[in-house]
């Protein structure tokens, strides 16, 4: 089974520019989160889809959204991008099908947001 | 505000010994706790899940559980080189996942 993929990879954007980051999860998983990593703050919640509706949301400025299309794949975008938006952002899908593995997250390889 | 608390570390261990990483919660609601390896410039990738207390063993790798105490641990048993990354420790109750900032870990040969 594949696992989630993330595009780009890799991203370099100006202060002031918006970006559009894309997720697809695993095959049959309906379940959506995303990450940003910085070294000092570490893992922060950012936003999970289920359904096409967001479920819960972090802490983060209304400039980060997201969304989530009908085959389960999702979209964040940042406008207004700021130096301290260079981070590395990070997908995660579970299947939420039953059963304890249904808390079992699986993170993409993410994407490296650098903002000059 | 649900905390997740490890040390920064590095643990330093020598090949072939035992690696213990620990790991306390705030929420005593949780009820699922992960724990991730991430290595330099990858994503995260799970490596155990246990959702009640006690020792859950997966190859070389033991989780531990106690709830009372607020506490996850996870034993590495004859530690390679190849173990050599951040462990992270991830926790969920009612609440989306919390990350604990990891626990960098070194074998050395």
């Amino acid at each position: 089974k594949a696992g989630v993929t993330q595009t780009p990879r890799y991203l370099i954007k100006t202060r002031g520019q918006q970006v559009t980051l894309s997720c697809s999860p695993i095959s049959g998983h309906r379940s959506v989160s995303w990450y940003q990593q910085t070294p000092g703050q570490g893992l922060q919640f950012l936003f999970e889809y289920f359904s096409e509706t967001q479920r819960n949301k972090g802490n983060f400025p209304g400039r980060f959204s997201g969304r989530q299309f009908s085959n389960s794949r999702s979209e964040m975008n940042v406008s207004t991008l700021e130096l301290g938006d260079s981070a590395l952002y990070l997908c995660a899908s579970r299947g939420l099908a039953g059963g304890t593995s249904s808390y079992e997250q699986y993170f993409g390889p993410g994407t490296r947001l650098t903002v000059t | 505000q649900k905390e997740v608390e490890q040390n920064s570390g590095p643990l330093s261990v020598p090949e072939g010994a035992i690696a213990s990483l620990n790991c306390t919660y705030s929420d005593r609601g949780s009820q699922s706790f992960f724990w991730y390896r991430q290595y330099s410039g990858k994503s995260p990738e799970l490596i155990m899940s246990i959702y009640s207390n006690g020792d859950k063993e997966d190859g070389r790798f033991t989780a531990q559980l106690n709830k009372a105490s607020q506490y996850v641990s996870l034993l590495i048993r004859d530690s390679q080189p190849s173990d050599s990354a951040t462990y992270l420790c991830a926790v969920r109750g009612n609440t989306p996942l919390v990350f604990g900032k990891g626990t960098r870990l070194s074998v050395i040969a």
